[in-house]
C-alpha cells in the first residue's frame, strides 16, 4: 500500500515565525498535492508538484512556497506565518493502478498559529 | 473555475438506515472522485467514477455526467460510515488537480 506521512500531527506556531510541513511518499510518484482543509469550504489546493525541482502554483498559493529537491518529499513553506493561516494541512499523492488514477492522502496537520 | 456543490451539508440517520448523497458540477469533468473523512482526519478514496456506476459492498456510486452530478448511496449504515464525504471533480484532463465540494457530514447514530 503507499503511504503518505506529514510529520507532525498538530503544530502550534507564533505569528511571524517561518513554518516548515514536511511530507514524505515511501513510493516513487511523480506526483504531489499540498491542500489546506477549512470548515465550510471543503479542501482547497494551494502548490502541487510533477517532479523534482517542479512545482506549480494551485488555487490559493498566496503566503506559501513549496520545495521538492527529492523525489519522495514535498515541503510547504509559510515564509511569515499569519493567523488567517491556522488550517488543516492535507498532502496527497496520485498512483495509477490498471490505469486508473488514484489520490492517497497524508494524515494531515493541524497548523494554529498564535 | 468550477461549482461543485454537494447536499445535503448534514445528515443524521440511525443506524441501519440507507442514505444518498448528491453531488452537483458546474461544467465537464474528467475525472470525479468520492472520498470519506472519518472523525480522526483521515480522507480515503472511495470511488473514481468519471462516468457510470460503481458498487464496493454497502457502497455505490453513479455519475450521469451528460447532467453534470453524481451520487454516493451508502446502505445498511454502520456508526463507521460517520464523517465527512467529499466529492471532488478534475476539470483539466491529466493534470490531476482535484476541485473539492464541501461536504456532507452524516452522523450514524446506534
Amino acid at each position: 500500500d503507499v503511504k503518505v506521512t506529514q510529520s507532525s500531527r498538530y503544530l502550534v506556531k507564533r505569528t511571524g515565525e517561518k513554518v516548515f510541513l514536511e511530507c514524505v511518499q515511501d513510493m516513487d510518484h511523480e506526483n504531489m498535492f499540498w491542500y489546506r482543509q477549512d470548515p465550510g469550504l471543503g479542501l482547497r489546493l494551494i502548490y502541487f508538484s510533477y517532479d523534482v525541482k517542479m512545482k506549480e502554483k494551485g488555487d490559493i498559493p498566496e503566503g506559501y512556497s513549496v520545495s521538492r529537491e527529492k523525489k519522495e518529499r514535498f515541503s510547504l513553506i509559510l515564509e511569515s506565518a499569519s493567523t488567517n493561516q491556522t488550517s488543516m494541512y492535507l498532502c496527497a499523492i496520485t498512483s495509477r493502478d490498471r490505469g486508473v488514477y488514484g489520490y492517497t492522502f497524508g494524515s494531515g496537520t493541524r497548523l494554529t498559529v498564535v | 473555475g468550477i461549482q461543485v456543490e454537494q447536499s445535503p451539508p448534514d445528515l443524521i440517520l440511525q443506524e441501519g438506515a440507507n442514505s444518498t448523497l448528491r453531488c452537483n458540477f458546474s461544467d465537464s469533468v474528467n475525472n470525479l472522485q468520492w472520498f470519506h473523512q472519518n472523525p480522526w482526519g483521515q480522507l480515503i478514496n472511495l470511488f473514481y467514477i468519471p462516468s457510470g456506476t460503481k458498487q464496493n459492498g454497502r457502497l455505490s456510486a453513479t455519475t450521469v455526467a451528460t447532467e453534470r452530478y453524481s451520487l454516493l448511496y451508502i446502505s445498511s449504515s454502520q456508526t463507521t460510515d460517520s464523517g465527512v464525504y467529499f466529492c471532488a471533480v478534475e476539470t483539466n484532463f491529466g493534470n490531476e488537480k482535484l476541485t473539492f465540494g464541501t461536504g456532507t457530514r452524516l452522523t450514524i447514530i446506534p
